[in-house]
């Protein structure tokens, strides 16, 4: 069982608010991520970290930032938040290369945002 | 680059049928290769992976098994539940220390009538 919170599980904002999107892990992995996903549909990676103070845009263009001080903390903000925002939001993590799971990824419950 | 092709759904079968969902890939070199499952309103779960070639992954009465020379790894189970209906992805991980090391298939939606 993987230990990756994110928080807020859901919530409603209006156009122009600032937002951030939190995601912590406990088990110590360097490299974390943000995915993109529409209900039941793919995912798209738009922010990912090797570590602290490593942050890298992933393949999808975004408009939000992201920041990682501490390695068990991999925080999302959006700026000004728009309509065209509204999705579901994934956080996921995995430890270092060369460890027995290495290539794993494990995932958060997701943070589903809605702009109204 | 990566890429990982899946079976296109929806997928719709009645309790205790045989599901298979096709996943093919391409990669360089040797990568590893997952199954995740995402229920309503959830985030993603890791249902089973393989490592290497030959290698089957199991989990829940789901397998899946690393072919190399058919660059597959095509998920099985011999008699699905209503519980089973989600979005199943398969994704392929690199073997090399990039973060950007996982690519997903697009997803195929199985829903399991009773």
């Amino acid at each position: 069982e993987a230990d990756i919170y994110q928080t807020p599980r859901y919530l409603v904002i209006g156009t122009g608010k600032k937002i951030t999107l939190e995601c912590s892990q406990t088990m110590g992995h360097d490299k974390m991520y943000w995915y993109q996903q529409d209900p039941g549909m793919e995912l798209h990676l738009i922010h990912y970290s090797y570590g602290v103070n490593s942050t890298e845009k992933g393949d999808l263009s975004s408009e939000s930032t992201v920041s990682r001080i501490r390695t068990e903390h991999f925080p999302l903000t959006l700026e000004s938040a728009r309509p065209s925002h509204t999705s579901q939001y994934l956080c996921a993590s995995s430890p270092s290369s060369g460890t027995s799971s290495g290539n794993t990824i494990y995932f958060g419950e997701g943070s589903w945002l809605t702009v109204v | 680059g990566d890429s990982v092709t899946q079976m296109e759904g929806p997928v719709t079968l009645s309790e205790e049928a045989f599901l298979t969902i096709n996943c093919t890939y391409t990669a360089t070199g040797y990568p590893s290769l997952f199954w995740y499952v995402q229920y309503p309103g959830e985030g993603l779960q890791l249902l089973l992976k393989a490592t290497k070639a030959d290698d089957k992954g199991s989990n829940k009465g789901f397998e899946a098994t690393y072919r190399k020379e058919t660059t597959s790894f095509h998920l099985e189970k011999g008699s699905v539940q209503v519980s089973d209906s989600a979005v199943y992805f398969c994704a392929l991980s690199a073997i090399s220390g990039s973060a950007r090391q996982l690519t997903f298939g697009s997803g195929t939606q199985l829903t399991v009538l009773p």
